[in-house]
């Protein structure tokens, strides 16, 4: 089955700074990768997605970019911000006709500090 | 914004109970899911339903678990005899509008946490 790996597990990063989250994947028809923001006790919350079609996609200060070939994919959030604390989780899917399974990277917990 | 809805949100049960948690997916998703979080570690999956019938389970959902379609609306996983290694965050999720049949995200519930004593 699927396997997600991610890294690092704990990030710290000076408010306004730049953090960096990195995947890897290994089951090749792995078409859709989703990633969620979870705050303590609550659910996991989608904050962007990208299918494997594409290359990089961002929505305001954050960023995707995917690598098939090497199958690695990454998350970046520019300018953080306190609110930005919280565990980030990257997923794979190969999803087809609305099913999503999805499977779990290890989690990035990223702590801005103000 | 429709959204995917889990009671009890917290359940404290006797080792050995039987527990069931319930899940109202979005009302015209077609698929539904049961995933598991314990404590500090990741959101693992347990098992998807489609159709009335399991389509995909793993390796955690053994003969002690079973999910359950009992009317349109919900969707209920329930643990037989309940072990210590079962408290968890229990999460619901549903994809897929049945008027998009495309890869859309999945909708997860705000979970259901499960404490066994």
């Amino acid at each position: 089955g699927e396997n997600v790996e991610q890294h690092p597990s704990t990030l710290s990063v000076q408010e306004g700074d730049s953090a960096v989250i990195k995947c890897t994947y290994s089951d090749s028809a792995s078409n859709y990768f989703p990633w969620y923001k979870q705050e303590l006790g609550k659910r996991p919350q989608l904050i962007i997605d990208i299918r494997s079609n594409v290359g990089e996609k961002k929505d305001q200060r954050i960023a995707v970019t995917l690598n098939k070939t090497a199958k690695h994919f990454s998350l970046h959030i520019t300018e953080t911000q306190p609110e930005d604390s919280a565990v980030y989780f990257c997923a794979a899917s190969k999803g087809s006709g609305g099913y999503q399974k999805v499977t779990f990277g290890t989690g990035t917990k990223l702590q801005v500090i103000p | 914004e429709p959204e995917v809805t889990q009671t009890p949100s917290h359940q404290v049960t006797q080792m050995g109970q039987e527990v069931i948690l319930r899940c109202v997916p979005i009302s015209n998703h077609l698929y539904f899911y049961w995933y598991r979080q314990i404590l500090g570690q990741k959101v693992e999956f347990l098992v998807s339903f489609y159709n009335n019938e399991i389509s995909e389970k793993s390796e955690i959902f053994d003969d002690q678990f079973s999910v359950e379609r009992p009317d349109g609306s919900n969707f209920t996983l329930k643990i037989r005899s309940t072990k210590l290694e079962d408290s968890a965050m229990y999460f619901c999720a549903s994809s897929s509008r049945r008027d998009i049949i495309m890869n859309t995200e999945a909708f997860f519930g705000q979970g259901t946490r499960l404490t066994v004593v």
